[in-house]
């Protein structure tokens, strides 16, 4: 069993359609990062949360530590929002437990 | 924020060549940094732990002989793979990890051995 498990890992939407991701995580952890991967592979920090919810533009990352889990919402979705999202809950040498990713596609 | 840039983004190499993959943090100093490794439809997987001024530290099955680390200064790390294979094909992607701007990665390389 992966540390970190993510769904769905692939996810195509309606441009303008509301978007949740989910992660849940078997260790224990300080914070959760949310991670977005574009298509050429870069790769962009989304959010760093350790308690209850952050927002950035459109996007909006909640986190419930007792029930070890973390949800990623986009709102008003636009084709450009497509890539592949990855959480990642950092271990106590500094790195990282990768969950697979949700690759998602939104469509004009 | 932290801006971290790694070059070159894509390289093809012929069997048997090494190709060297540079990670920069353009406006900190780093003295950690993190080489990954993503197959594809696959997790990044970490590779190896570059420590400024000293020999880097490398996960369990990751041979160090094989993807040579330096960091050299606060600033550059570098991952050469040596004497590649087809199979070394894939996505490398370094991070760093700094006080005020947490994780930052680097736009990652896409190495094919051909």
């Amino acid at each position: 069993k992966n540390e970190v498990e993510q769904s769905p890992q692939n996810l195509t939407a309606q441009e303008g359609e509301f978007i949740t991701i989910n992660c849940s995580y078997s260790v224990g952890i300080s914070a959760l990062h949310w991670l977005q991967q574009h298509p050429g592979g870069g790769i962009v920090s989304l959010f760093m949360l350790s308690s209850g919810k952050k927002k950035h533009g459109r996007l909006i990352a909640t986190i419930n530590i007792q029930e070890k889990h973390s949800s990623l919402h986009i709102t008003a979705s636009h084709p450009r929002d497509s890539a592949v999202y990855i959480c990642a809950a950092p271990n106590t040498g500094n790195q990282f437990y990768f969950g697979t990713g949700t690759s998602l596609t939104v469509i004009p | 924020g932290a801006v971290v840039s790694q070059h070159p983004s894509w390289v093809i190499c012929k069997s048997g060549t090494s190709v060297k993959i540079e990670c920069r943090s353009l406006d900190f100093q780093a003295t950690t940094m993190f080489w990954y490794r993503q197959f594809p439809k696959q997790s990044l997987m970490l590779m190896a732990t570059s420590n400024e001024g000293s020999k880097a530290t490398y996960e369990q099955g990751v041979e160090k002989d094989k993807f040579l680390i330096n960091h050299a200064s606060l600033t550059l790390s570098t991952l050469t793979v040596t004497s590649a294979h087809p199979e070394d094909s894939s996505f490398y992607i370094c991070s760093v990890s700094q006080a005020t701007y947490g994780y930052t990665f680097g736009s990652g390389t896409r190495l094919t051995v051909v």
